[in-house]
């Protein structure tokens, strides 16, 4: 049973095209929502994150929506480039952050 | 530099042979963990300990030991391998519990035949 549920498994985007990775999750305690990004041949590294005080982060062309009463959050790439193919995981815990749950990842490839 | 290295990063064995695989980690984190990585299942947290000789187990602990005897060190065991325990495994550490990033090592691919 997956606490967090990731979709789509994967995305096709043309270059300059927006990204949008949605994420829906269960436990009403989870309060810290970080996303990663991994590589192939990488392992995953932070990419950005939100804490359930607000709606909306952003970090250049990254942002994270959060809908608390829906308990949806999702990742919205802007001006999508080739070099943001990748393999994105959304995630989630509560009192803390390290203890992390993470969705099924999805893998994004950004086409010239 | 910082970083969380991973040994062996690929490693082929049979059903029942104990394997160790190693992580250090450089960055005086006193939180580490093991995660296994699996097609459509996102990662799974196997171990984790938030300092010396305080280990505890996560979602996926069945088959998997771990000590930590020095904070930089978190090797994980795999008494008797079976092929159920094929994936990819990663290491990762936290400066400490509750501070949120994760550092992820690049990752164990293990195939047990």
């Amino acid at each position: 049973q997956q606490q967090v549920k990731q979709s789509p498994q994967s995305l096709i985007v043309q270059k300059g095209g927006i990204s949008i990775i949605n994420c829906a999750y269960e436990n009403t305690a989870f309060d810290y929502f970080p996303w990663y990004q991994q590589f192939p041949g990488k392992g995953p590294a932070l990419l950005i994150a939100i804490r359930p005080d607000v709606s909306e982060k952003k970090e250049g062309r990254f942002t994270i929506s959060f809908n608390k009463s829906a308990k949806q959050f999702s990742l919205h790439i802007m001006d999508s480039q080739p070099g943001d193919s990748a393999t994105y995981f959304c995630a989630a815990s509560q009192g803390g952050g390290n203890m992390l749950t993470f969705g099924g990842g999805t893998r994004l490839m950004v086409k010239p | 530099e910082a970083q969380v290295t991973q040994n062996p990063r690929y490693l082929i064995t049979v059903t029942g042979k104990k394997l160790t695989v190693t992580c250090s980690q450089n960055m005086n984190h006193e939180y580490m963990s093991w995660y296994r990585q699996d097609p459509g299942l996102g990662l799974r947290q196997i171990y984790y300990s938030m300092n010396v000789e305080v280990t505890d187990k996560g979602d996926v602990p069945e088959g998997y030991k771990v000590s930590r005897k020095e904070k930089r060190n978190f090797p994980l065991i795999l008494e008797s391998p079976s092929p159920n325990q094929t994936s990819l495994y990663f290491c990762a550490s936290s400066l400490m519990w509750g501070s949120g990033e994760l550092f992820f090592g690049e990752g164990s691919r293990l195939t047990v035949l």
